[in-house]
This record gives structure tokens, sequence and C-alpha cells, in this order.
């Protein structure tokens, strides 16, 4: 089965803590991309990667740091630098290119206290 | 700045009733535009994009570059529209990044 996997779907952490997000998707995409979405601010480009080995900071990467080691994989690690963490992440890939379309994961909702 | 807005939170319209979502965009160059949906308990896709000129679920938008821009529109709204609506942009001078706009949701009431 095809797609983008997102894990864990819910996950705590105590404040001050690190935490990963995983992101994994089997489409052979070049592109992948991280999102926060809060109410009523829509979805934020947090990191963004068009190849293995690189990646650039999206609008608010502060207090997120990101690795792409492998083609299939692209996960997110929330620091403790991170002010407001709480929030549902999610993940994306998608073809280099020219007017591709993005495919999505299904979300991480992500609650520090 | 590379920035895409979407004025309204909410769009409340009885089934039948013609649809218009907002898009407007700041961006210097030639941007790809996209609209995308997410239904209720399922995953954000694709609805359309601006290149293709395509008409998905009776869903049209055309790019208007003088106003910048992407308004979502439908002539009859269903009840099975309700959704949240998502305009994105992708920068031609960086395929590779995809910035969204705060979302409408969309209530179609029978």
């Amino acid at each position: 089965d095809g797609g983008i996997t997102q894990s864990p779907k819910y996950l705590f952490r105590k404040e001050g803590q690190n935490v990963t997000l995983s992101c994994e998707q089997n489409l052979n995409h070049d592109a992948m991309y991280w999102y926060r979405q809060d109410p009523g601010q829509g979805l934020r480009l947090i990191y963004y990667s068009q190849i293995v080995n690189d990646f650039q900071k999206g609008d608010i990467a502060e207090g997120y740091s990101v690795s792409r080691e492998k083609k299939e994989s692209f996960p997110l690690t929330v620091t403790s630098a991170q002010k407001n963490p709480t929030a549902f992440y999610l993940c994306a890939s998608a073809e280099t290119g020219l007017n591709t379309e993005a495919f999505f994961g299904q979300g991480t909702r992500l609650t520090v206290v | 700045a590379q920035r895409v807005t979407q004025p309204e939170k909410l769009l409340s319209v009885f089934k039948g009733a013609p649809v218009e979502l907002k898009c407007n965009y700041s961006y210097s160059g030639s941007p790809e535009l996209f609209w995308y949906v997410q239904y209720s308990r399922q995953r954000l896709q694709l609805l359309l994009r601006h290149i293709s000129r395509e008409s998905i679920k009776g869903f049209t938008a055309d790019l208007n570059k003088g106003e910048t821009s992407f308004h979502l529109k439908k002539p009859f709204a269903q009840e099975e529209d309700s959704a949240m609506y998502y305009c994105a942009l992708s920068p031609l001078s960086n395929t590779g990044k995809l910035i969204f706009g705060q979302g409408t949701t969309l209530q179609v009431k029978p």
C-alpha cells in the first residue's frame, strides 16, 4: 500500500524534552515537507527537503530540526527551544519539478505538558 | 514575501447556492497555485491546480494576475462539499517550496 505514514498519531511529552516525529514515504518522491497546523493559522511550513542530505528552513523553523539521510524518511525533532510546541504536525511528499501534487500523512498531534 | 491569504475562516451556504472561496497571494513572479481540500476524517488532498484549467467536482478556479487572486468557485453547492479548503502557492523560482493559506471551512447546509 503506497503512501506517506506519520507516527505516532498522538504524542505526549514533558516540557523541556526533545521529541522526534516520524515521517516515511514509499512513493519515491524527492521532496518532503513538514507543516504545523494551528487553529486559524492554516498550515505553516517548518522545513522542506528537495533531495537527500539537503533541506531548507521554512517560515517557522526556530526550535525545530530535521534530517534527510534517506529518500524515504524525513524525521522532525521538536526541541526544548520551541516555545509553543503543542500542535498538529503534518508531513507531505511530492515529486520535484513544476506543478506537482503533494501527498499528506495523517498527522501527529503533539501535546507538551 | 511569499504569502497566501484566505480572508474567510468560515463560509456557510445553503445547498444549491453558489460558492466562492477567496484566495489572494503575494509573490513577485509567476506562481503555481493549487487548491487542497480536507474532508472530515480524511487526509489533505489536491483538489485542483491552476495550470490544468480543469473542473473537479464542479469546482473551478481562475488565476487573476492583476488582482493576484485565485478564487475557488462552484455554481451549485452540495452537502458533500462541506470541508476545509486551503489555497497553496509554489514559487516557480523554487518549486520545492509549498506555502499554504489559513484555510476556509465551507459548510453547506441542507
